[in-house]
């Protein structure tokens, strides 16, 4: 258990949809970082925040948003939902902002569009 | 922009034998990380090891170890005494120091028989 914890974590949804993925960091962890996995793209860094504020941005489209509250948790908006964003999405949490501090995994929200 | 890649998508090895999975990355910076993960069918991502870049020593953790070449932009993974819990999907990493996203292969899959 990395101390990251996600919810759900199984979303069913239809097309054009819109859903909210919760991520709440370890205890202490100001950074949290949103990642996708499927099938077609395999492993991609969405965006991360820092501390309230974004601070990196990856291959994030624009139907998604995310932002991170006062209490550090987080929230990755996904609209107007495709068949192609059924994937699973990861929140990681680190300690500091910067790339020297390690990233600890939650278990993932597995999302299907139908 | 920095690319990862894993040659192999899949390998076996023996329970207690020894295997090696590889990695090559491109990249044009000079300070970087480089990270191995494992995937286990809970589907949980978990660092097994990482490697700073301006380190020459390799990585080691427990049964896990790396063979970096810097010159060559190779990262390997040895894995030693397999054991059956090793069985999993393996990504090799790459974040730059100076930015946050990081960039994941395509994964190797290892099975480990009995």
């Amino acid at each position: 258990d990395s101390g990251v914890t996600q919810t759900p974590k199984h979303l069913i949804t239809a097309t054009g949809q819109r859903v909210t993925l919760r991520c709440s960091p370890r205890s202490g962890d100001l950074s949290v970082y949103w990642y996708q996995q499927s099938l077609d793209q395999g492993l991609q860094f969405l965006i991360q925040y820092y501390n309230g504020e974004e601070r990196a941005k990856g291959n994030i489209l624009e139907r998604f948003s995310a932002q991170q509250f006062p209490d550090l948790h987080s929230e990755l908006n996904l609209s107007s939902l495709e068949l192609g964003d059924s994937a699973l999405y990861f929140c990681a949490s680190s300690v500091g902002g910067q790339p020297t501090y390690e990233q600890y995994f939650g278990p993932g929200t597995r999302l299907t569009v139908t | 922009a920095q690319t990862v890649t894993q040659s192999q998508p899949e390998m076996s090895v023996q329970e207690a034998e020894t295997v090696t999975l590889s990695c090559t990355y491109d990249t044009s910076e000079s300070d970087y990380y480089l990270f191995w993960y494992k995937q286990p069918p809970s589907r949980q991502m978990i660092l097994v090891i990482r490697q700073e870049a301006y380190k020459q020593q390799n990585a080691t953790e427990n049964r896990f170890s790396v063979n970096f070449q810097k010159a060559a932009k190779s990262f390997s993974l040895k894995i030693s005494d397999s054991q059956l819990g090793d069985a999993a999907m393996y990504f090799c990493a790459y974040r730059s120091a100076e930015g946050n996203d990081m960039r994941f292969g395509a994964g190797t899959r290892l099975t480990v028989k009995p």
